[in-house]
């Protein structure tokens, strides 16, 4: 069975431009997650989408935003692009619920914000 | 918000040595446990996880042990190979979502 797969890989982009980033999840798991991972703070949580709604937020402001499909792939923008938001922006996705469940995660897409 | 902390930043180890890595957690309705192995230029890859009805957890070369009293989780890697050097991260799931540690950097030296 396939993994996560996350595209493109890396990004590079310039302060005030948007983002998109696309996530395809394991085969027959509908919860994907995204989190953003820098040095200065870790893994932080930015959203999980169930069936096609966001089921939980973590404290991001409304720059970031994403949507899932119904074919449970996921993508997740960010519009008007700063300097810090340069990261690893990582994709997971388990069954049902990543609170019960293990989630498994893409490699990520690095992306540089200049 | 959460905190999922580890005692330690970076730990190194002589090859076939064994590996105890730590984490705090403060939430005590947490149920759910996991720890994850983070390499270089890739994303975290699950290693084992635990639920709050048990304490001890083993798997192939880890076993991960939990205690609710002190709110404290541990992974134990035995015979550690160079293959193990990573960053290991531990996350607690907890309101509805997971929250990780901030991890610590295992090192294997031959």
């Amino acid at each position: 069975k396939a993994g996560v797969t996350q595209t493109p890989r890396y990004l590079i982009k310039t302060r005030g431009q948007q983002v998109t980033l696309s996530c395809s999840p394991i085969s027959g798991h509908r919860s994907v997650s995204w989190y953003q991972q820098t040095p200065g703070q870790g893994l932080q949580f930015l959203f999980e989408y169930f069936s096609e709604t966001q089921r939980n937020k973590g404290n991001f402001p409304g720059r970031f935003s994403g949507r899932q499909f119904s074919n449970s792939r996921s993508e997740m923008n960010v519009s008007t692009l700063e300097l810090g938001d340069s990261a690893l922006y990582l994709c997971a996705s388990s069954l049902r619920d990543q609170r019960l469940e293990t989630q498994y995660f893409g490699p990520g897409t690095r992306l540089l914000v200049l | 918000g959460e905190s999922v902390g580890l005692h330690l930043p970076t730990l190194s180890v002589q090859e076939g040595d064994n590996s105890i890595i730590n984490c705090a957690y403060s939430n005590s309705a947490s149920d759910y446990f996991i720890w994850y192995k983070q390499e270089s230029g890739k994303g975290p890859q699950f290693i084992i996880d635990i639920r709050s009805n048990m304490d001890k957890r083993q798997g192939q070369r880890v076993t991960v042990l939990l205690n609710k009293t002190v709110k404290h989780l541990s992974l134990q890697i035995a015979a550690t190979q160079p293959g193990d050097s990573a960053v290991y991260f531990c996350a607690e799931s907890s309101s509805g979502r997971l929250y990780f540690g901030r991890g610590t950097q295992l090192t294997v030296w031959p």
